[in-house]
């Protein structure tokens, strides 16, 4: 069945620190892979995509992240976090059916 | 700039009364979508719109409706509001067919008392 995991429901780090998010995924075909931020009380925005090609590509906000194949992986990361980061962060496999299959998210809390 | 528009950013509604969101987006997109959000639960798909007059049941339909008579606007009905339905909606459209991304509305807090 496709899915998509976010392991970590809850992450708190120090602002500053380097941060990285973790997304797994399973679809048989080739992925179509997205990461959407959500600040408190609002809709999602779009960090970044993965359609096809270099498999580290970068987004808004400072934000990259990593497509490897062999893991099923689409980790985000950001090296150095700041207090404005704190949000919710979901990952987003496409489907061939025009709908996108979403992790259930992961709550960021930036200490100062 | 693509843009999603949602009517309202709160509402309180008292049970048993018919409710519409509202959604709309000036990108000549084909494909709309409504979300429900709820802590713990991620997104979950109430209904699909692939073009006007059409609609697919997502993974929650029940006790919702939909109406997509123009392609911008897209009305989620809620027909008899209960306290179950007390939630955040999303609202959202992607451009056609394959694996383009999704924009997203405001969102809509719903309260039913």
């Amino acid at each position: 069945a496709q899915s998509v995991t976010q392991p970590d429901i809850h992450i708190t780090v120090s602002e500053g620190a380097s941060l990285e998010l973790r997304c797994n995924y399973s679809y048989g075909a080739t992925p179509y892979l997205f990461w959407y931020v959500q600040s408190p009380g609002q809709g999602l925005q779009l960090l970044l995509k993965y359609f096809s090609g270099d498999t580290l590509v970068q987004g808004i906000k400072g934000f990259e992240a990593e497509f490897k194949r062999s893991q099923s992986s689409f980790n985000l990361r950001k090296p150095s976090v700041h207090w404005s980061d704190a949000a919710e962060y979901f990952c987003a496999v496409g489907a061939n059916n025009r709908k996108l299959i979403w992790g259930l998210g992961t709550s960021l809390a930036v200490n100062p | 700039d693509v843009k999603v528009t949602q009517s309202s950013r709160y509402l309180v509604k008292r049970t048993g009364e018919k409710v519409f969101l509202e959604c709309v987006q000036d990108m000549d997109h084909e494909n709309m979508f409504w979300y429900r959000q709820d802590p713990g639960l991620g997104l979950r798909l109430i209904y699909f719109s692939y073009d006007v007059k059409m609609k697919e049941k997502g993974d929650i339909p029940e006790g919702y409706s939909v109406s997509r008579e123009k392609k911008e606007r897209f009305s989620l009905i809620l027909e008899s509001a209960s306290t179950n339905q007390t939630s955040m909606y999303l609202c959202a459209s992607s451009l056609s067919t394959g694996y383009t991304e999704a924009f997203f509305g405001q969102g809509t807090r719903l309260t039913v008392v």
